[in-house]
């Protein structure tokens, strides 16, 4: 079977730093993949990983460790038009996507 | 800038109807996708594309159906609509694999939000 887990929610205030784990368990891994979803909206695209280690882009970052089947992304400074949803996605190799359950972000003032 | 466009935005209709749901994508990318998402769930990709004439169900089984005749309009259709239907259906698409990093992303359509009763 695939699966994928990540925290349902996780709240922060403006400025700081949060990470949102997922765990998977899949066949056919070639990579892992987060998306941004506001409420309503359509999901776009942050980072991708293949490879171990960590990609960095702007104040998003994301790691992967393809031997623990666990990754992370990583918001810095956080604004609080950083409040959405957040998906975990394992990527097969035909790129095809399997989505974890999302993690509702929610930054206070 | 993303241009996959999906029309209607919002569809109620009753039990029992032929519904269509129309996308189509100008980046002329040969795959392409639907994923069905209830409020606050994840999605689940119930039909992809990989170009024209190519279609295979995905890993939701779902009772619609889709098409592919040309590069870029990929609808996705239900001959009878019923209310366990009652969801929002999302398109993308994402250019074929290669070693270039944009191959990696999926671009998503606005969404088709269903309600049938």
């Amino acid at each position: 079977g695939q699966s994928l887990e990540q925290p349902s929610e996780v709240t922060a205030v403006e400025g700081a730093i949060v990470q949102i784990n997922c765990t998977y368990q899949t066949s056919g891994f070639y990579g892992l993949s987060w998306y941004q979803q506001h409420d309503g909206g359509a999901p776009t695209f942050l980072s991708y990983n293949g490879l171990d280690g960590l990609e960095e882009t702007g104040r998003f970052s994301s790691f992967l460790s393809r031997s623990d089947s666990y990754g992370y992304l990583l918001l810095q400074e956080l604004q609080m038009k950083d409040s959405a949803s957040y998906f975990c996605a394992v990527r097969d190799q035909g790129g095809k996507l399997i989505f974890g359950q999302g993690t509702e972000l929610s930054v206070k003032p | 800038e993303a241009d996959i466009y999906q029309t209607p935005r919002y569809l109620v209709i009753g039990t029992g109807k032929k519904i269509t749901l129309e996308c189509s994508q100008t980046m002329g990318h040969d795959k392409m996708y639907w994923y069905q998402q209830d409020p606050g769930m994840e999605l689940h990709l119930i039909h992809y594309s990989y170009g024209v004439n190519s279609t295979e169900k995905g890993d939701l089984s779902s009772e619609s159906t889709v098409s592919r005749i040309r590069t870029e309009h990929f609808p996705l259709t239900l001959e009878s609509a019923r209310p366990s239907h009652t969801s929002q259906y999302l398109c993308a698409s994402s250019e074929r694999d290669s070693f270039s990093r944009a191959s990696y992303e999926q671009y998503f359509g606005p969404g088709t939000r269903l309600t049938v009763t």
